[in-house]
């Protein structure tokens, strides 16, 4: 079964600081690894998806990469700002291996705060 | 339209009452799902739906009845809820990507888009 940890569980930095969010998972075999944004009390909003077959995707000042052979991902935040303050998650799904499966699986978040 | 919408925002209700939360989207995502999301833990999935039909139940009680009356909609029917089932109740879409060259009729999902969630409160 797919485990997946997101190392720190908590962040906190200065405005301006480049950083890195980390995710680990135990199954290579993935099909995508997709990484989200949640504030709090809100819904998840999609920052990046890479593909299995992809080693990174990048959108403005954020950039993910996969290595699926060391079951890594990271999501690296450049010149942070305050208003990147909330929980990133990372989620991987599995490829399927029975008719129907959704086997996607969340970390449990890291909590970034950025600091004025 | 890249948006999965969800009502209400809120909700309070009793452990007698009946209440239904809504999901629509119209991406033309023929999966849609159910999560469970307590504070600060990440969301755990409930049911999914493929092509309308109920493909998953992750064991959850009968006190949560699921229905896709459309490829657009999803619903979720509450009753006799308990305290414990208070949380944020998300909804997701995704594209259904066959992958016929490797076992035909295997589904394979893509990237999933969330809805904001209604914030469920059972007194």
């Amino acid at each position: 079964k797919q485990e997946v940890t997101q190392i720190p569980a908590a962040l906190s930095v200065p405005e301006g600081e480049n950083l890195v969010l980390n995710c680990s998972f135990t199954d290579s075999a993935i099909y995508n690894l997709q990484w989200f944004r949640q504030d709090p009390g809100k819904g998840l909003t999609s920052l990046l998806l890479i593909q299995s077959s992809q080693r990174e995707q990048t959108s403005g000042r954020l950039n993910a990469s996969l290595d699926k052979s060391s079951g890594r991902s990271t999501l690296y935040i450049a010149a942070s700002q305050p208003g990147d303050s909330a929980t990133y998650l990372c989620a991987v799904r599995s490829l399927s291996r029975s008719y129907n499966n959704n086997d996607m699986r969340f970390g449990a978040g890291t909590r970034l705060t950025v600091k004025p | 339209d890249t948006e999965v919408t969800q009502t209400p925002k809120h909700l309070v209700m009793g452990m007698t009452n009946k209440k239904s939360l809504k999901c629509e989207q119209h991406m033309g995502h023929r999966a849609m799902y159910w999560y469970k999301q307590k504070a600060k833990k990440p969301p755990e999935l409930m049911f999914v739906y493929s092509y309308e039909k109920l493909s998953i139940n992750e064991s959850v009680p009968s006190r949560f009845s699921p229905e896709c009356p459309n490829s657009s909609l999803l619903n979720l029917h509450l009753h006799a809820l308990q305290p414990e089932d208070s949380a944020l109740y998300l909804c997701a879409s995704s594209r259904i990507v066959y992958r016929a060259t490797i076992a035909p009729g295997l589904n394979q999902y893509n990237e999933q888009f969330f809805g904001p969630g209604t914030r469920l409160t059972v007194l």
